[in-house]
């Protein structure tokens, strides 16, 4: 039972352009979101979050929308560089007594075309 | 900072055999995860330290995996005997604890072939 959800395995942009990367997931108890980005031979790196409370977080060039009647996040990426290309995972968290146990997404290769 | 430590990077074993894992989290760090990668997946948790306490091992697999946290510090996975279908990626994670540890930190992580 895959609780977290990236149905799109790849996606190409051009460079300067929007990247928007999707993330569904099915437990409306989750409170907390996060994105990863990982490269070939590294481990995920932090990106951007957002709590249930809020439809929106914004940190620099990256942008994440939450949309919690359809259960649905995304990640944008304005303006695409060629030093994003790399792989995105989302992961979902239900708090529970302060503590964050991820669920994460299967992930999305983003390639950013120069 | 030092972020988190992994060795080996990559191993090569035979099945039956026994593999460890060696993770130094990042200094301050009480929280500290393994995670499994299978290829084309996302990170699956194994199990998750608070100090020197397994406070979620309910994902690992326990009749041929284990792990130990001594002194709250460094930690240990170990496999023993391995089967093919381990190999994958082990990724080692650390967070601070509370609101502030909603941020985990990631090593690079070890690859395990079984061959």
């Amino acid at each position: 039972d895959q609780q977290v959800k990236q149905n799109s395995p790849s996606l190409s942009v051009q460079e300067g352009r929007i990247s928007i990367l999707n993330c569904d997931y099915t437990n409306s108890m989750f409170d907390y979101f996060l994105w990863y980005k990982k490269y070939p031979a590294e481990g995920p790196t932090f990106l951007i979050s957002i709590s249930s409370i809020k439809d929106k977080n914004e940190d620099g060039r990256f942008t994440v929308f939450l949309n919690k009647s359809a259960k649905h996040l995304s990640l944008h990426i304005v303006p695409s560089q060629p030093g994003d290309s790399a792989v995105y995972f989302c992961a979902a968290s239900r708090t529970t007594s302060g503590t964050y146990k991820y669920i994460f997404g299967t992930g999305t290769r983003l390639k950013v075309l120069a | 900072e030092a972020g988190v430590v992994q060795s080996p990077r990559y191993k090569i074993i035979e099945k039956k055999q026994p593999v460890a894992f060696w993770c130094n989290p990042i200094s301050g760090h009480n929280t500290l995860y393994w995670y499994r990668q299978n290829l084309g997946q996302g990170p699956e948790l194994l199990i998750r330290y608070e100090n020197e306490e397994a406070v979620d091992d309910s994902q690992l697999p326990k009749d041929r995996f284990s792990a130990e946290r001594l002194k709250g510090v460094d930690s240990t996975l170990k496999i023993q005997p391995a089967e093919l279908g381990d190999s994958a990626v082990y990724l080692c994670a650390s967070s601070l604890e509370g609101l502030a540890g909603r941020e985990q930190f990631f090593g690079p992580g070890t690859r395990l072939t079984v061959l």
